[in-house]
């Protein structure tokens, strides 16, 4: 049962395009998260919040931007994607008290020719 | 940063056979994770646990915090079991709450 959603699952693209990645959760965590993940690697976070209007960059240098304007919502968008930025994006979320646990989405594979 | 190392890599399993995997890392922790990441790349979370001893099922896991070590056990291991595991950490010295990834375990267990 997913609480955490991701769209979209693929998404094949040109050079040049812009894309935006959704992430959408149902249980108000305040903590939201994204991270990169190359096939058969670790993942490296790439972007976090701690709640509206907070956004910070993650310890994998990245040129995608997110936005928290909604507790449920944390987007991440590429303006102008190319081939380095094919990979797996991950969506996570925790809550601001208590255990810090993650609830993770499904991710967005990303293939940019 | 906080550092942290899985072992094995790869495993090979039989059906129905028992594993041990390892996870070191560097610094004093006060949030530790366990990941299934499934083949189609859905992380789900098994445990959590900074310390101390958890089962779920044919899973179980250790963490011994003093020994900067936590174990993820798993018996009688079937075909679904495949896929990545990886351990996840949080720095006690880390206000925030950033979990740091080791590189996994990839576990493929065979019929």
């Amino acid at each position: 049962e997913a609480d955490i959603y991701q769209t979209p699952r693929y998404l094949v693209i040109g050079t040049g395009k812009k894309i935006t990645l959704e992430c959408s959760q149902t249980m108000g965590h305040d903590k939201m998260y994204w991270y990169q993940q190359d096939p058969g690697m670790e993942l490296h976070l790439i972007h976090y919040s701690y709640g509206v209007n907070s956004t910070e960059k993650g310890d994998l240098s990245s040129e995608s931007t997110v936005s928290r304007i909604r507790t449920e919502h944390f987007p991440l968008t590429l303006e102008s994607a190319r081939p380095s930025h094919t990979s797996q994006y991950l969506c996570a979320s925790s809550r601001s008290s208590g255990a810090n646990v993650l609830t993770f989405g499904a991710g967005s594979r990303l293939t940019v020719l | 940063g906080i550092q942290v190392e899985q072992s094995p890599p790869d495993l090979i399993l039989q059906e129905g056979a028992n594993s041990t995997l390892r996870c070191n890392f560097s610094d004093s922790v006060n949030n530790l994770q366990w990941f299934h990441q499934n083949p189609w790349g859905q992380l789900i979370n098994l445990f959590y646990i900074p310390s101390g001893t958890k089962q779920n099922g044919r899973l179980s896991a250790t963490t011994v915090a003093t020994e900067r070590y936590s174990l993820l056990y798993i018996s009688s291991s079937q075909t679904t079991d495949s896929g990545v595991y990886f351990c996840a950490v949080e720095s006690l010295g880390d206000s925030w709450g950033k979990l740091q990834f080791g590189a996994g375990t990839q576990v493929v267990v065979t019929p």
